[in-house]
């Protein structure tokens, strides 16, 4: 049973281009949640994302980031015209279908964006 | 100090030594996690402690809670060098509904030395 599947692993993009970041949940996991880290820093909410809902998106900045999670396939979290500040590591999360509350949150290995 | 900050920042100690992490916050909650991360690596789930619970073992790992403090530690003992990793704590509010969003502090690296 793999694990939260994170792509790619490193992501090196010049200012002004779009990254796309993927995560694929851990079978049977209907719930995915996008965290970013910057250096030295414990991880920030971003957005939380049901099957072609978003749920909370109050983490992610208002302009240039956004999130989906499709009928089929992986969740995408896009930054458009991406800035230095942009560099961080993603990690993506996810977690069963029932009551959030009672649920472990399993992580992926992250998405190292480097803008440069 | 923001919702679940670790102390200290970092500890360094021999192997076969227990390291003790302690982590604060502010709000009330439903859950606390603890979460360990080798460098450059994802994050792994090591434990979870509820709000009703004072008290939890796993393996090597003791967690305490303290809802009164608002605090928690984990103990990890006889350690290994292959336990050198940052820890986090997180939380999760226990507020209007969004008690998804788990909030981590700036973590602890330990370091065990062989």
């Amino acid at each position: 049973n793999a694990g939260v599947m994170q792509n790619p692993r490193h992501l090196v993009r010049r200012r002004g281009q779009e990254a796309r970041l993927r995560c694929s949940p851990m079978k049977g996991h209907s719930h995915v949640y996008w965290y970013r880290q910057l250096p030295e820093e414990g991880l920030k909410f971003m957005v939380y994302l049901q099957k072609e809902n978003i749920i909370d998106e109050s983490g992610m900045p208002k302009e240039r980031f956004s999130a989906e999670f499709p009928k089929e396939g992986p969740s995408i979290l896009r930054i458009q015209q991406v800035v230095r500040g942009d560099s961080a590591a993603y990690f993506c999360a996810s977690s069963p279908p029932g009551r959030v509350s009672q649920n472990i949150q399993y992580f992926g290995a992250g998405t190292r964006l480097s803008v440069l | 100090s923001q919702q679940g900050e670790e102390d200290p920042q970092a500890l360094s100690i021999q192997e076969g030594e227990n390291a003790t992490m302690n982590c604060s916050y502010k709000t009330s909650i439903n859950n606390l996690q603890w979460y360990r991360q080798n460098s450059g690596r994802g994050l792994v789930h090591l434990i979870l402690i509820r709000s009703n619970e004072r008290e939890k073992h796993s393996g090597r790992l003791r967690v305490t809670l303290d809802t009164s403090k608002k605090s928690s530690s984990l103990l990890i003992t006889a350690s290994r060098a292959a336990d050198t990793a940052s820890y986090f704590c997180a939380t999760d509010a226990n507020s209007g509904g969004s008690n998804y969003k788990l909030t981590f502090g700036k973590g602890t690296l330990l370091t065990v030395n062989p």
